[in-house]
């Protein structure tokens, strides 16, 4: 069992203000970083993967680092509006087809 | 597109009943299939990955013969929980890459099925 381990566990921002959190995952035999969103009664939704050391990615508002040597990720959001309210999975890879994930961090975001 | 639908969203049953989950593909063939459990508070659990026209993968301490997963076709994956009782009450949760298994792509994700067993 890889331990991937999620940072805080739940936060609440207030709207309009940035946040990030973090993702530690070991950092030897490194192959993949998921980052995933998951609103409540739905699917958890792909957000990005990421897999070279010093990868930065962005999709809108959100963005995520990536540093494999030191084993960890962090993903930000700027600007919280009300609908980045979820719960942010990260999950990391040692191969080349099995995931382990994190317990996740829950966003709300307070208008 | 990439939609993964599984069903049943919400189960509640008996012990001693089997109980079946499905996880399909609607728009894309998947050849592999992962199947996840998830306690309260707790990160998703890989129990199995699901490969057509072969056995599934079972990972460690998980039983083969309570959890029993068929995936005959490129888009339908069943995980059936044999004679379910009160432990095996949990969130289960299916998902599928477009690309095979390979983790260095995204995984498509259903909307998950929680199980209670009375």
């Amino acid at each position: 069992i890889l331990n991937v381990e999620q940072s805080p566990q739940s936060l609440h921002v207030q709207e309009g203000d940035s946040t990030n959190f973090t993702c530690s995952f070991p950092s030897s035999n490194f192959y993949a970083l998921h980052w995933y969103r998951w609103e409540t009664a739905k699917s958890p939704e792909a957000l990005f993967v990421m897999t070279l050391n010093g990868d930065e990615k962005k999709k809108g508002r959100i963005s995520a680092t990536l540093n494999t040597k030191e084993g960890y990720s962090y993903l930000y959001i700027k600007g919280s509006q009300p609908e980045d309210s979820a719960t942010y999975l990260c999950a990391f890879s040692s191969n080349d087809y099995k995931l382990s994930f994190g317990a996740g961090t829950t966003v709300t975001v307070r208008a | 597109g990439a939609v993964v639908s599984q069903h049943p969203s919400r189960v509640i049953c008996k012990s001693g009943t089997s109980v079946k989950i499905e996880c399909r593909s609607l728009d894309f063939q998947a050849t592999t299939m992962f199947w996840y459990r998830q306690f309260p508070k707790k990160s998703l659990m890989l129990m199995a990955t699901s490969n057509e026209g072969s056995k599934a993968t079972y990972e460690q301490g998980v039983e083969k013969d309570k959890f029993l997963i068929n995936h005959a076709s490129l888009t339908l994956s069943t995980l059936t929980v044999t004679s379910a009782h009160p432990e095996d009450s949990s969130f289960y949760i299916c998902s599928a890459g477009t690309q095979g298994s390979y983790s260095n792509q995204p995984q498509h994700f259903g909307d998950g099925t929680r199980l209670s067993i009375l």
